[in-house]
């Protein structure tokens, strides 16, 4: 499978635990995208990486979320103290070079109990 | 601040009939959209892009049309099919590399 993969798939976890997410991109693909999504809405913007730079995270997201892409190929999106309200979907998504599509793995349920 | 919205959370068509759903978005600086697909439980899927130089860009059963004007974006779904009932969402960049999604339209194919 060449696509965007993710893990795991799911994720069940107690309120205040930390857990921590996995993306592999497309291979050479330097655009790298983490988004959140919750039911009956569309993907909220986490934060963007060019190669292993993080260009932009969103005001949103709080201090307990943290994303690193150290090689530039893989990332992880880790989560601390969880809380109910982190339960949604998290997308990954990449992209190549310049403005051009970006595509999605089939993200990461997470529910917080 | 940003945003991208869309004019109708559902849709309902016949199987046979065209679909049209519409996006506005807010912000002039964007140069670069995107249509995508979302089955449930799946991530987006790519459906057809447009770059701000372009009025309507055709793809197979798809179009979509841009009016940088007003800052409306349609996608047109020719000969709508059952499996076309999926959740479609227009996204833009506001600037190099990001992209920010509306909430989306859910489109319901009737047999």
């Amino acid at each position: 499978d060449t696509g965007v993969s993710q893990d795991p798939r799911h994720k069940i976890t107690k309120r205040g635990q930390n857990v921590t997410f996995r993306c592999d991109p497309i291979s050479e693909h330097n655009r790298l995208y983490w988004y959140r999504q919750t039911l009956g809405q569309g993907p909220e913007f986490l934060t963007y990486f060019q190669n292993e730079a993080q260009l932009e995270k969103s005001r949103l997201l709080s201090d307990r979320f943290s994303a690193e892409r150290p090689k530039g190929s893989f990332s992880t999106l880790e989560i601390q103290r969880t809380e109910q309200g982190d339960s949604a979907m998290y997308l990954c998504a990449s992209g190549g070079q310049g403005d051009t599509e970006a595509f999605f793995g089939q993200g990461t349920r997470l529910t917080v109990v | 601040g940003e945003s991208v919205g869309l004019h109708l959370p559902t849709l309902s068509v016949q199987e046979g009939d065209n679909s049209i759903i519409n996006c506005a978005y807010s912000n002039s600086a964007s140069d670069y959209f995107i249509w995508y697909k979302q089955e449930s439980g799946k991530g987006p899927q790519f459906i057809i892009d447009i770059r701000s130089n372009m009025d309507k860009r055709q793809g197979q059963r798809v179009t979509v049309l841009l009016n940088k004007t007003v800052k409306h974006l349609s996608l047109q779904i020719a000969a709508t099919q059952p499996g076309d009932s999926a959740v479609y969402f227009c996204a833009e960049n506001p600037r190099r590399g990001k992209l920010i999604f509306g909430q989306g339209t859910e489109l319901s194919v009737k047999p």
